[in-house]
């Protein structure tokens, strides 16, 4: 069964500070795409970023980035020169296989990202 | 473009009730998903609906359904409420047919239930 581990409940970082949180995944499938969402306070969720496991290079979205070591099952993301904005509930997700076989997503337990003026 | 859109964004119900929660996904888009969030389980998958059929179901009892219109528009329904059903439904449109695309998710209903 497909699994998402997050293992950082909360963090606090410094403001303009680089941070990673970590994300491992657990899958015996050869294709699968993972995400990251972010979740502010007000409830929404917002798409930051998309990583498919045959994709080559690590993904890049502005100061996202996904540092995606496949023989390690990990996907963590990076978020370089950190705002206050970025304070919130950070989701990763796991889609094994591709929508068309019905495939649903899966999310991890969060972490909550606090950052310091 | 507009993006997706739940209705209500609260709902108070008590136990024994039904409820009805909306969903409009955003245009173009095919797959509905709904999910539940509470503090203690996280995120928990229902279902998802792609081109009015149901393509998947997580691990919920019976009480918990969904529908979706051929304007891709989905339902979900959730009959004899008990108190755990206190949650946050999210819905989250996508695609449903490219698998680099992600879910795009509405402001939620919030439901509480006395």
């Amino acid at each position: 069964a497909q699994k998402i581990t997050q293992t950082q409940p909360g963090m606090f970082v410094q403001e303009k500070e680089a941070v990673t949180l970590d994300c491992t995944y657990d899958t015996s499938d050869q294709s699968y795409g993972l995400f990251w969402y972010k979740q502010p306070s007000s409830g929404e969720m917002i798409f930051l970023i998309y990583q498919g496991s045959y994709d080559e290079q690590n993904a890049t979205e502005g100061r996202y980035s996904l540092n995606f070591q496949k023989a390690r099952k990990s996907a963590n993301l990076v978020i370089s020169a950190s705002q206050l904005g970025d304070s919130a509930m950070y989701f990763c997700a796991m889609r094994e296989g591709g929508y068309s076989s019905g495939s649903k997503i899966i999310f991890g337990s969060g972490t909550r990202l606090s950052i310091r003026p | 473009k507009a993006g997706v859109t739940q209705t209500p964004r609260y709902l108070i119900k008590t136990r024994g009730q039904q409820v009805t929660l909306s969903c409009s996904p955003i245009s173009g888009h095919r797959s509905v998903s709904w999910y539940q969030q509470t503090p203690g389980q996280g995120l928990q998958f229902l279902f998802e609906y792609f081109s009015e059929t149901q393509r998947n179901k997580g691990n919920f009892p019976g009480r918990f359904s969904g529908r979706q219109f051929s304007n891709s528009r989905s339902e979900m329904n959730v009959s004899t409420l008990e108190l755990g059903d206190s949650a946050l439904y999210l819905c989250a449109s996508s695609l449903g047919d490219v698998d680099n695309q992600p879910q795009h998710f509405g402001d939620g209903t919030r439901l509480s239930i006395l």
